[in-house]
């Protein structure tokens, strides 16, 4: 079985550039977040969608962060316009959602933004 | 709300030497509580979790975790670590099976030969 895949693994941006960073979740798995990592912040939790439906936006995120499912195998998190401090780790991880409720992750985009 | 605390940001241990790792947590409701480990440049992965039952729990390469009501805590352990377990160690909690889970900051494990 595939695990979570994230692409780019790497991105550097410009400041103001616009960044779109992609997730397939486990084939079959309902629910999809986004987090973000960093030293200082750790996990943030930025979205969460069950059945392709927003059920979390990470309130303080939403500002410059639009993530969407656009179908249930592949979901898109955009940053515009990045700033520096966006700098981090973005981790992707899905879940069966049908009362099993361990996480799986992606290896994550490792973005930076000058 | 919930809420999970590690203590600890970083442990440093010898190789062979037995190893716990606090987490304290905060929960209305009897929680759901997880460990998950992230080697470097990996994501997250599941080492054990507590639903009910046992407080006791095993998990993979000889971690195991006990759960504490009294104490709102659930402590990762191991009896021997090897170099390989250098790690960061997170601690979480759910308030049930569908709730999103909350992470406590993390704990960097280093493993001295």
């Amino acid at each position: 079985d595939a695990g979570v895949t994230q692409t780019p693994r790497h991105e550097v941006a410009e400041k103001g550039q616009t960044i779109i960073l992609k997730c397939e979740p486990v084939s079959g798995h309902n629910d999809l977040f986004w987090y973000r990592q960093t030293k200082i912040q750790g996990l943030e939790l930025l979205s969460y969608f069950r059945s392709k439906s927003l059920m979390e936006d990470g309130g303080a995120f939403k500002d410059r962060f639009k993530a969407e499912m656009l179908n249930s195998s592949f979901s898109t998190l955009k940053i515009q316009p990045t700033e520096p401090k966006d700098s981090a780790v973005y981790l992707c991880a899905s879940r069966p959602g049908t009362g099993e409720n361990t996480l799986y992750f992606g290896a994550g985009t490792r973005l930076s933004v000058l | 709300a919930q809420s999970v605390t590690q203590p600890d940001a970083r442990v440093t241990v010898s190789e062979g030497a037995s190893l716990q790792l606090r987490c304290k947590y905060s929960s209305s409701v009897t929680p759901y509580l997880f460990w998950y480990v992230q080697y470097p440049r990996q994501g997250l992965q599941l080492l054990l979790k507590y639903y009910s039952g046992d407080p006791v729990v095993q998990g993979v390469n000889g971690f195991e975790a006990e759960f504490s009501k009294s104490n709102s805590s659930f402590h990762l352990r191991k009896a021997s670590v090897h170099w390989s377990d250098s790690a960061v160690y997170f601690c979480a909690v759910s308030s049930n099976a569908g709730a999103k889970l909350t992470f406590g900051g993390g704990t960097r494990l280093t493993v001295r030969p």
